[in-house]
Order: C-alpha cells, then sequence, then structure tokens
C-alpha cells in the first residue's frame, strides 16, 4: 500500500528562521509533487520533481528529492509571513491503469511575525 | 486565477441524488484532473482525463464517473449521493504532453454539501 508521511502536520515559526517539511513515502516512485494552500482557498502547484537529486527553488522555498530513501524535502529559508499556508506533498505511482496520486495530510505553516 | 473555472461554487443537495460538477481547463491544456478533499479522507486524486480519454484513474467510488468532451471541458458526475461525499471538489488542468507529469493549474472548487 502506497503511504504518504509528511511531519510535522503543524509548524510554528518565527519570520526570519530556517526549516524543513519532510515528506517520506512507501513505495518505488520518481515523481513528486509540493502544493501550497491557503485557508479556504484552492491549490497551487510549487513543484513538480521528476528525478532523483532533483532539487527546485522558488525564493524562499526549495524542494529536493532523493528516491532511494524516498523522501522530499520542502525547506523555507528565512521565513516570512506570507508563506503561512498548508503545504501538501504528493507522489504519482503510475503502474497502468491503477495509476495513483497519494498525497500527505498537509503541514500547516504558521510564521509568526 | 489560474484560467480554470468550476461550476458551480456551491451546491446543495439530498442524500440518493445525482449531481454534475464542471470544470473547463486552460486554454491550451489537454489534461483535466479532478480530487476530492474533505476533512475525513484528506486530499484523494479520482481521475484523470487527456485529449478527451482516460489516462489514470485514482480512488474514484463506482457512483461517480468523468468525462472530457471534445472541447476538452469536463464533468464529474456523482450519483446516489452520500452523506459522506460533502467535501470540495477540485479540478486542476495542465498542458499534459507525451504523459510528462507537468504543472497544474487548479481551479477554485466545488463545495459539495449532502444534507
Amino acid at each position: 500500500e502506497l503511504k504518504v508521511e509528511q511531519n510535522p502536520l503543524f509548524l510554528s515559526m518565527q519570520e526570519g528562521k530556517n526549516y524543513t517539511i519532510y515528506c517520506n513515502y512507501s513505495t518505488t516512485s520518481d515523481r513528486l509533487y509540493w502544493y501550497r494552500q491557503d485557508p479556504g482557498k484552492s491549490l497551487e502547484s510549487l513543484f513538480v520533481l521528476l528525478s532523483n537529486g532533483a532539487v527546485k527553488q522558488e525564493g524562499r522555498l526549495m524542494a529536493s528529492l532523493d528516491t532511494k530513501a524516498r523522501l522530499s524535502t520542502l525547506h523555507i529559508t528565512a521565513a516570512v509571513h506570507d508563506l503561512s499556508a498548508t503545504y501538501f506533498c504528493a507522489v504519482d505511482m503510475l503502474t497502468g491503469r491503477d495509476d495513483k496520486i497519494i498525497f500527505g495530510k498537509g503541514t500547516r505553516l504558521h510564521i509568526l511575525p | 486565477d489560474s484560467g480554470v473555472t468550476q461550476t458551480p461554487k456551491h451546491l446543495i443537495t439530498a442524500t440518493g441524488q445525482r449531481v454534475t460538477l464542471r470544470c473547463s481547463p486552460r486554454s491550451g491544456d489537454l489534461s483535466v484532473y479532478w480530487y476530492q478533499q474533505s476533512l475525513d479522507q484528506g486530499l484523494q486524486f479520482l481521475i484523470q482525463y487527456y485529449n478527451g480519454e482516460e489516462r489514470a484513474k485514482g480512488n474514484i467510488l463506482e457512483r461517480f464517473s468523468a468525462q472530457q468532451f471534445p472541447d476538452l471541458h469536463s464533468e464529474l458526475n456523482l450519483s446516489s449521493l452520500e452523506l459522506g461525499d460533502s467535501a470540495l471538489y477540485f479540478c486542476a488542468s495542465s498542458v499534459g504532453l507525451a504523459g510528462v507529469p507537468d504543472t497544474q493549474y487548479f481551479g477554485p472548487g466545488t463545495r459539495l454539501t449532502v444534507l
């Protein structure tokens, strides 16, 4: 069974600090997505990671993928209040007709000014 | 504004009924995805269409069905509704070239309430 675990599920941090959200998954995959969701809003695609060692950066957010460890990280550098949101990772397991995209439970990030 | 539109925004109906949710993808996008978000189940992938054909199927119940039309808009049909079907339903679209996963653009969602 494909499981995707994010941790922490809730994170409260001060502006200016660095932190990392972890996304572990249980089955081989080399396709991983990160999304952001603001309260009461829809989802926004942040990163698409398609190979082992992939690293992508956008502003203060950097995502990486280690397919051997089945681990992706989302690193936040010098956090600002605007980054407060819930962040989801999702793993794409393409196996023909039973293709599945499985989401983690999300990490609610609260950045204190 | 992502360019993806969904109608209706809100839908309230009774158990046992049938509803249709509509999604118009961004101009030029060939792939459409449907997702369900609820407090109990979290985010779940339901189904993906590419240029009118089903490409991937997730945890979509047999009571649910979807299709993508020649003009690329998509509809998600939910029948024999149960209380547990109450959720936010999002669609997303992407260019979808040659089966390569790419950035998805999400619509604002349809909030379904089953009473």
